[in-house]
């Protein structure tokens, strides 16, 4: 059973579009996040909801909106995309409920902006 | 949260044991150690995590040091498998915002 699962897990689309990546776990845990790898590696974090409720927006464009239907899913809606968008989106799941918070994250989607 | 510093590279001979090294001199008292690997265009996948003790389990040990300042990873026998780049992040476990802090990890290479 996949534990964190993110679709597509490669996107390829031009300037200006607007994509949706979705992010799923079966875990129960109810925080999510979106981190960012740059083609340089550097892993950064964007969002992170508890319980549906955002609790981390790091400086992002407000291009980039996530959205939690419910505590199992966070999904990565991005308008007007840019070249710069290009990167790996990685989404992870913890449980606050749990002492030890460690977080498991999802395979990964490659967006290219063309 | 505490900065983290680590070498940007290591080798380890496959069957031996890989120790990675990380300095965390400003941790505060309540900021656990984690340590997370990120295996080639995979997610990053946890590793463990202490506090003050030393820690054990199916992956690995984890030593810190009584100062709490420094702590090392122990791989006890690296296989190809666990080439990958490992982060020590030094984070606070109950803080409400679960912002990991990645910096460059240490680039493990097992070889043959």
């Amino acid at each position: 059973d996949t534990a964190v699962s993110q679709t597509p897990k490669y996107l390829v689309t031009q300037m200006g579009n607007d994509k949706s990546i979705k992010c799923e776990q079966n875990l129960g845990h109810d925080t999510m996040y979106w981190y960012k790898q740059d083609s340089k590696k550097f892993l950064k974090i964007m969002f992170s909801y508890n319980n549906k409720e955002l609790i981390i927006n790091e400086t992002v464009p407000n291009r980039f909106s996530p959205k939690s239907p419910d505590k199992a899913h966070l999904n990565l809606h991005i308008n007007s995309l840019e070249l710069g968008d290009s990167a790996v989106y990685f989404c992870a799941s913890s449980s606050r409920r749990k002492l030890s918070y460690e977080q498991y994250f999802g395979p990964g989607t490659r967006l290219t902006v063309t | 949260d505490a900065k983290t510093t680590q070498p940007p590279s290591m080798d380890c001979a496959e069957g031996r044991a890989a120790n990675l090294p990380c300095n965390h001199s400003t941790i505060s008292g309540n900021e656990y150690v984690y340590w997370y690997r990120q295996i080639h265009s995979q997610g990053p996948q946890y590793i463990i995590h202490g506090l003050k003790n030393n820690e054990t389990n199916e992956m690995a040990s984890l030593i810190i040091t009584e100062d709490r300042k420094s702590s090392t990873l122990i791989l006890p026998h690296a296989t190809l498998r666990d080439t990958a780049v490992y982060y020590c992040i030094a984070y606070h476990g109950s803080s409400n915002t679960g912002k990991l802090i990645f910096g460059q990890g240490t680039t493990l290479q097992v070889k043959p």
